[in-house]
């Protein structure tokens, strides 16, 4: 098994530009999420889903949005980036409702740049 | 919403040393977990408490989750090289009932010199 895989590893935008992260878990979750990691900032939650077809606003979502067409992938854009939006972004997944019965499972992370 | 306050942030340490290191919140949680983030990859599950007064292990790493449900530490025997990477406390929100939304600590980044 793959888990969760992020694509891409890594990408430079200028401010302005578009793009879309793929994420993509072949555990069968029901749920999961985009979180972005800044130094100093840990883990912050972007937006999340708990099946496919929904998504909801987490912590920080404004600038991004994300679509669930498919239980297995969960996509995150930015429609016009902006340098604060240089970050690490990692999604995740988990099985049942309840986190603590189900662990998050992390993927690798996508180091994206906005100059 | 909650905060998850961690400490230290960082920490050098000689191999062979014993580490420990703690989270606190100002409000109650139902479940602590412990978190490892290794370089250049994602989190990944260390151990996970469900009940005040727990006290659990995993090989050397021992966590416990505080009497007044509002801290848990995490303690490391015999550090080895490995071992580096940064440490994350979490706890559900329970933001609007959800349960499955996960509130970070801010981390703790740990350093063994071999």
């Amino acid at each position: 098994n793959a888990g969760v895989t992020q694509t891409p590893k890594f990408r430079v935008l200028k401010t302005g530009q578009s793009m879309t992260l793929l994420c993509a878990q072949d555990m069968n979750h029901e749920y999961m999420y985009w979180y972005r990691q800044d130094p100093g900032m840990g883990l912050r939650l972007i937006h999340y889903s708990v099946g496919e077809g929904t998504t909801a606003k987490g912590e920080v979502p404004d600038g991004y949005n994300v679509s669930r067409l498919k239980k297995q992938n969960f996509l995150l854009g930015l429609e016009s980036a902006a340098p604060s939006q240089t970050s690490v972004y990692f999604c995740a997944s988990s099985h049942h409702r309840s986190s603590y019965n189900s662990p998050l499972h992390f993927g690798n992370g996508t180091r994206l740049t906005v100059t | 919403g909650q905060q998850l306050n961690q400490s230290p942030q960082s920490m050098f340490i000689q191999e062979g040393e014993d580490v420990s290191m703690n989270c606190t919140s100002s409000s109650i949680f139902n479940t602590w977990l412990w978190y490892k983030q290794d370089p250049g990859e994602g989190p990944v599950l260390l151990i996970a408490l469900y009940k005040a007064g727990e006290l659990t292990s995993n090989g050397r790493l021992t966590a416990q989750f505080g009497i007044t449900r509002k801290d848990s530490f995490l303690n490391i025997s015999a550090s080895i090289p490995s071992d580096v990477g940064i440490y994350f406390c979490a706890g559900p929100s329970n933001s609007g009932g959800s349960n499955y939304k996960l509130t970070f600590g801010k981390g703790t980044l740990l350093t063994v010199n071999p």
